[in-house]
Parts: C-alpha cells; structure tokens; sequence
C-alpha cells in the first residue's frame, strides 16, 4: 500500500482552467504539506495543515487553493491555471509538524503541464 | 539570503567510486534530512539525521550540528544511485523544511 498517494499522476490542460490533485495518506499523520518543484529541481513549500487547519501558507497566488476534508487528505485546486504553474507538485505528510523533528514522507508527485 | 547550501552541484562517478556529498545550513536545527529523488522524479527519505552518524547500507550520513553541516557518503556507487540528493532542514528561527538546490549525482558503469 503506498503510504501517501496522489492523483493524478500526469496532467495536461490548456491555461485557464481549473484543476485539482487529490491526496491520501494511510499513515495517520497529522501534518500534511504541498510542495511545488520547478525546471530547476528546486522543491518549494506551498502548504502545510496539522489536523486539517493551516499552519503553513508560502507566498503563493491565490489561486491556488488547499482544501482538507479530514487530516488523512489535502487537495490542491488550482483556478484560471497559467504557463507558469507547469511543475511537479508533491504532496507529503508526518507524524506532527516538521518543526517539531518529524520526518516527513513524499507522494510520488504530480506532473502538471500547462499548455 | 540563502539558507540551505549543497556542495557539489553536479557530480559525475564512475561506478564502483566513493563520494561525499555536503550540506551547510545557516542557523540551528531541529530537523534534517536527507532525501533521493530518483530518475523517475520519486523523492525518497534517505536519514532523518539532526545530528551523529547514521548507516543504511552503502549510505552513511554525518550532522554536526555545532558547525552547521551535514553530510552524506556514498560507497562503491551504483548506477541506482543516479539522482538527486537533496539536504533539507527545518532552521529553529523559521520553523519549515526547506530543501537546498541538490546535487545531482551520475553514476557511469
């Protein structure tokens, strides 16, 4: 069972539209991140809820919007999507906050292709 | 200003070769750790190593934390090993995980 899962996996669309990517994770963390990873390999944090209330909140656009259900799932939707938001987008989680010395456990990413 | 920093940016092996891959971080920390990604984009969790010696196989990690450095040795390279290597810590004055730029590493046969 993969411990924190993500769909979709690839995803192309013309700018403008919204879309979101789903996240699961079946090891009962109570911290959840989005990080956004550019061309460049650089890994940025998006996101971070503890228990379903946001706690970490990069300077991103708007729209982009995070949305937890329960602690076990954080999705991304992400309106009126632009050239520039093509990247792989990760979704992870730990046991508490990373700030807390927790070790922190990756998705397999997301590939989103801006077209 | 920067706060995580990976040395060497690129770096180039012959299989079967050692190599060391390094960290410096700014400020204290309460968290780092060491991360693959592999050639198909997958981020897997090496050591959560703060500070002291780790081992897992050819892998070994090393943090001191009073000189604000970390590193990571790999032995007798594999070409499983190709990838990139990312330090991450979490800085006791800024409270997230932030990845340094990585090294990517190439392992020939």
């Amino acid at each position: 069972d993969t411990a924190v899962s993500q769909t979709p996996k690839y995803l192309v669309t013309q700018m403008g539209n919204d879309k979101s990517i789903k996240c699961e994770q079946n090891l009962g963390h109570d911290t959840m991140y989005w990080y956004k990873q550019d061309s460049k390999k650089f890994l940025k944090i998006m996101f971070s809820y503890n228990n379903k209330e946001l706690i970490i909140n990069e300077t991103v656009p708007n729209r982009f919007s995070p949305k937890s259900p329960d602690k076990a799932h954080l999705n991304l939707h992400i309106n009126s999507l632009e050239l520039g938001d093509s990247a792989v987008y990760f979704c992870a989680s730990s046991r508490a906050a990373a700030s807390s010395g927790n070790t922190i456990y990756f998705g397999e990413g997301s590939w989103l292709t801006v077209v | 200003g920067i706060q995580v920093e990976q040395s060497p940016p690129d770096l180039i092996l012959q299989e079967g070769a050692n190599s060391t891959l390094r960290c410096n971080f700014s400020d204290s920390v309460n968290n780092l750790q060491w991360f693959h990604q592999n050639p198909w984009g997958q981020l897997i969790n090496l050591f959560y190593i703060p500070s002291g010696t780790k081992q897992n196989g050819r892998l070994s990690a090393t943090t001191v934390a009073t000189e604000r450095y970390s590193l990571l040795y790999i032995s007798s390279s594999q070409t499983t090993d190709s990838g990139v290597y990312f330090c991450a810590v979490v800085l006791e004055s800024w409270g997230k995980l932030q990845f340094g730029a990585g090294t990517q590493v190439v392992v020939t046969p």
